[in-house]
């Protein structure tokens, strides 16, 4: 199955400072959901948009779809050291069982 | 707690050994997953069930087994016929056909 893209591989800022996400996909979906990944240890859910959607906020969170442009942002706002992790959207795929077709990952580092 | 587990943690294999990765869960999720994970790269789906003694192959199924005999559990085993079995390895559980996925905390797998 295809993958998505995330951009870019890796951002550094200074704690604080706002950090934007990008992923592009290729198929049609029914949503699209961004996850979290500390260094070793398992995925923990941030946040689902429906294809329908064009943005959504959860508390420093905010996720906007484009489904013209296939593109998600994620925007996590007045960063902290704790968000320090790999950060990666999936989306599922129609064709597939709804089975989630996964990007790269953006390796984040927020610098104290 | 609810939860996924995984077991173990670290596993060390001599080339030619078969290897079983443990999953269970306690979330009463129907579907369950592994998925593979390399340095710097997304999830590639190895295998998933979406119901007791039933599962279908995912991207790369070639040389791992699974079973999935109760809904709590899914085994996952690594074959000597895996050529490169040295990853992180992630069972992930999900309620419907939909939605976020739960995550177990992983099982590192290195070949001696």
């Amino acid at each position: 199955s295809q993958q998505g893209e995330e951009d870019p591989q890796a951002l550094s800022i200074q704690e604080g400072e706002n950090a934007t996400m990008n992923c592009s996909y290729k198929t049609s979906i029914n949503n699209l959901q961004w996850y979290r990944q500390n260094s070793g240890r398992g995925l923990v859910h941030l946040i689902l948009i429906r294809s329908n959607e064009r943005e959504k906020h959860s508390g420093r969170l905010r996720v906007t779809l484009d489904t013209s442009k296939k593109s998600s942002s994620l925007l996590i706002t007045a960063s902290r050291a704790a968000d320090t992790a790999s950060y990666f959207c999936a989306t599922d795929d129609m064709d597939s069982n709804y089975q989630l077709i996964w990007g790269a990952g953006t390796k984040l580092i927020i610098k104290p | 707690d609810g939860g996924i587990t995984q077991s173990p943690k670290y596993l060390f294999r001599k080339e030619g050994q078969n290897v079983t990765l443990s999953c269970e869960q306690n979330l009463n999720h129907d579907a369950m997953y592994w998925y593979r994970q390399d340095p710097g790269q997304g999830l590639r789906l190895i295998y998933y069930s979406q119901i007791v003694n039933d599962f279908q192959k995912g991207d790369i199924a070639e040389g791992y087994s699974v079973s999935r005999e109760k809904k709590e559990s899914f085994p996952l085993t690594v074959t000597s016929a895996q050529k490169n079995p040295t990853a992180f390895y992630l069972c992930a559980t999900r309620q419907g056909w939909t939605g976020e996925l739960f995550f177990g905390e992983g099982s590192r797998l290195t070949v001696l």
